[in-house]
């Protein structure tokens, strides 16, 4: 059965740097989702992208954060300048009807 | 706004007793509602969706509309239903964006 696949498992970074989350959604699934879940908190909704673009984006999600499907198959998540409470599990999901999970990034900013 | 609220952090039971997780909700419009399911070190997954009124594993749910409420019921727990369960809601006029709730820890005791 077809999965969605996320890299890395766990990232370190120190605050201030860069990070990109990587996602590679089931084939044909047309809609692309990010969450994050803190930890010891629920599971929040970041954004979501369809046609190539942003359909719904959070409060959570601002101009620190940037998606983007490069080349048809990745869905990736950048943070640009890492804050220490942005260290959560980041969820990536896809779906046509149904959304599927991946198995989550845990990012840890120091 | 929408809001999923499960009252319950944790649920201790004995297996082959009956589990109720609790799960209200408050969104204006007609609400898709979902359970989820994370295993222990595994990925969240859909239990089941209230538009397919389907039992899955044993579990079922009903949309109560005057209540507000979607709890998911088993009859008899079973040691692999321990598990972390999520109620989720999707708005009508979202692109699929799932509210999920605080979550509630299933454990179930032999």
């Amino acid at each position: 059965e077809p999965e969605v696949t996320q890299t890395p498992s766990h990232q370190v970074t120190q605050m201030g740097q860069e990070v990109i989350l990587r996602c590679v959604p089931i084939s044909n699934h047309l809609y692309f989702y990010w969450y994050r879940q803190i930890l010891g908190q629920k599971v929040e909704f970041l954004v979501s992208f369809y046609n190539n673009e942003i359909s719904e984006k959070s409060e959570i999600f601002d101009d620190q954060f940037s998606v983007e499907r490069p080349d048809g198959s990745n869905f990736t998540l950048k943070i640009r300048s890492t804050k220490l409470e942005d260290s959560a599990m980041y969820f990536c999901a896809s779906s046509y009807e149904t959304q599927y999970f991946g198995p989550g990034t845990r990012l840890l900013v120091l | 706004a929408q809001r999923v609220t499960q009252p319950e952090k944790l649920l201790s039971v004995f297996k082959g007793a009956p589990v109720e997780l609790k799960c209200n909700y408050s969104y204006s419009g007609s609400p898709e509602l979902f359970w989820y399911v994370q295993y222990s070190r595994q990925r969240l997954q859909l239990l089941l969706r209230h538009i397919s009124r389907e039992s899955i594993k044993g579990f079922t749910a009903d949309l109560n509309k005057g209540e507000t409420s979607f709890h998911l019921k088993k009859p008899f727990a079973q040691e692999e239903d321990s598990a972390m369960y999520y109620c989720a809601l999707s708005a009508t006029d979202s692109w699929g964006k799932l509210q999920f709730g605080a979550g509630t820890q299933v454990v179930v005791t032999p």
